[in-house]
């Protein structure tokens, strides 16, 4: 069982490069989401997805997009890479239950340089 | 955005200590509390969901305690080992979809 896939793991972009994040789970999970961790802050939500066809903002939604064509797939894509976006993103699903979340699973996450 | 607050932010204990951290959440708008063990170069993999006011879970050495009224929830390590050494992160779900804010996390370290 492969949970969360997240590729790749490590990535140098150029200022103003675009790149896909890609994340897929195996578990059936109808709610995925993104993630950006930074020194000193805490997991901080980008964007999130609670269905095949439904995305939302976060918290940081700035500077990324994301689809939801399958349930098994949430990509996120940086439009113009910028510096400040210098991270490690983590994709995570979980399983709905009524309004709730169960536990998240969390890909390996993707360490993102932008120079 | 809610804030979601650790303390402490990190603490360094002997092999056979017990240890408890705070997480202080706004209960306003509460679903769910979860907490998470985040050890270095891995994800961070779940260790418990509370929903209820008064909820107390255990897995093995650690236990989690829910006070929804006054937004906290205690994480407990009783006698602590090397292997327990890692980002321990709550996060408090909200919202019409459950998102999840999380704190900035405990940093625990505990030496043989």
């Amino acid at each position: 069982n492969a949970g969360v896939t997240q590729t790749p793991k490590f990535q140098v972009l150029k200022t103003g490069q675009s790149m896909t994040l890609q994340c897929a789970q195996d578990m059936n999970h109808e709610y995925m989401s993104w993630y950006r961790q930074d020194p000193g802050m805490g997991l901080r939500l980008i964007h999130y997805s609670v269905g095949a066809g439904i995305t939302d903002q976060g918290e940081v939604p700035n500077g990324y997009n994301v689809s939801r064509s399958t349930t098994e797939d949430f990509p996120l894509r940086l439009l113009s890479a910028a510096p400040s976006q210098t991270s490690v993103y983590f994709c995570a699903s979980s399983k709905r239950t009524g309004p709730l979340n169960t536990e998240a699973f969390f890909g390996q996450g993707t360490r993102l340089t932008v120079v | 955005i809610l804030n979601v607050e650790q303390s402490p932010q990190s603490l360094h204990v002997q092999e056979g200590d017990s240890t408890n951290f705070t997480c202080s959440f706004p209960s306003s708008n509460f679903y769910a509390l979860h907490w998470y063990r985040w050890e270095t170069a891995k994800s961070p993999e779940a260790l418990f969901v509370m929903t209820l006011n008064g909820d107390e879970k255990k897995k093995g050495r650690i236990s989690a305690t829910l006070n929804t009224k006054e937004g906290y929830s205690y994480l407990y390590i009783k006698g602590s080992q090397p292997e327990d050494s890692a980002t321990y992160l709550c996060a408090s779900a909200t919202g019409g979809y459950s998102t999840l804010t999380f704190g900035k996390g405990t940093m625990l370290l505990v030496s043989p």
